[in-house]
């Protein structure tokens, strides 16, 4: 069964840049589908962040972009501030099948 | 603006089913889809399927015949029924919804707020 995968954790100064990985295979994004981006607050529910690879809802800021390139797809938020630290998580499909990656836990030092 | 609650019981027995519903409120469950989600630290965020208002429906397959849900649109209800539970099952569950497009590919776009479900003996 197809799988995206989220390096687990990453960290960066307020002010810095930090980018997130989701790797899928040639059955997930690498066949074109869509990447959608997610954020999670502790003791809250997802949150969509980033729609159709490179897409943001209204009222999510422009700090945050996302990229698709092959079968992977990047997060990156820039001008990383405190309320920042959350869980980010990939999602996209196979043919039959929604799928999510593992999780990237965002910390602002 | 459309928001979601979850509500169902919060602990079950092993071999017992788990039924959920889900209310939509500030909108309605016509013209789009609705998915249930749980997560838990060992399996993550698991998509268990969705429904359309027309009544139709996509199951996650390794939940195999165990999952089915329904909509009620005069009420504005989903409802997720889970047969034959055992611990591996214990989660916190969401209902969510798809309003951006009827495509396959399109986002979870609204959340509710989920409700956590115990199966224990």
């Amino acid at each position: 069964q197809s799988v995206l995968t989220q390096s687990p954790s990453v960290s960066g100064a307020p002010g810095q840049t930090v980018t997130i990985s989701c790797t899928g295979d040639s059955f997930t994004i690498g066949a074109g589908y869509f990447v959608h981006w997610y954020q999670q607050l502790p003791g809250r529910a997802p949150k969509l962040l980033i729609y159709n690879n490179n897409n943001r809802p209204s009222g999510v800021p422009d700090r945050f972009s996302g990229s698709r390139s092959g079968a992977s797809a990047s997060l990156a938020i820039t001008g990383l501030q405190a309320e920042d630290e959350a869980e980010y998580f990939c999602q996209s499909c196979s043919s039959s099948l929604k799928i999510f990656g593992g999780g990237t836990k965002v910390t602002v030092l | 603006q459309v928001q979601l609650q979850e509500s169902g019981p919060g602990l079950l027995r092993p071999s017992e089913t788990l039924s959920l519903t889900c209310t939509v409120s500030g909108g309605s469950v016509s013209p789009y889809h609705w998915s249930w989600i749980r997560q838990s630290p060992g399996r993550g965020l698991e998509w268990l399927g969705y429904i359309r208002y027309t009544g139709a429906t996509k199951y996650n397959s390794a939940l195999r015949s165990r999952v089915s849900l329904s909509v009620d649109t005069s009420k504005n209800e989903i409802v997720l029924n889970l047969i034959s539970v055992t611990a591996a099952d214990t989660a916190m569950y969401f209902c969510v919804g798809e309003t951006f497009s009827d495509v396959w590919t399109r986002p979870f776009d609204i959340w509710g707020p989920g409700t956590r479900v115990t199966v224990s003996s």
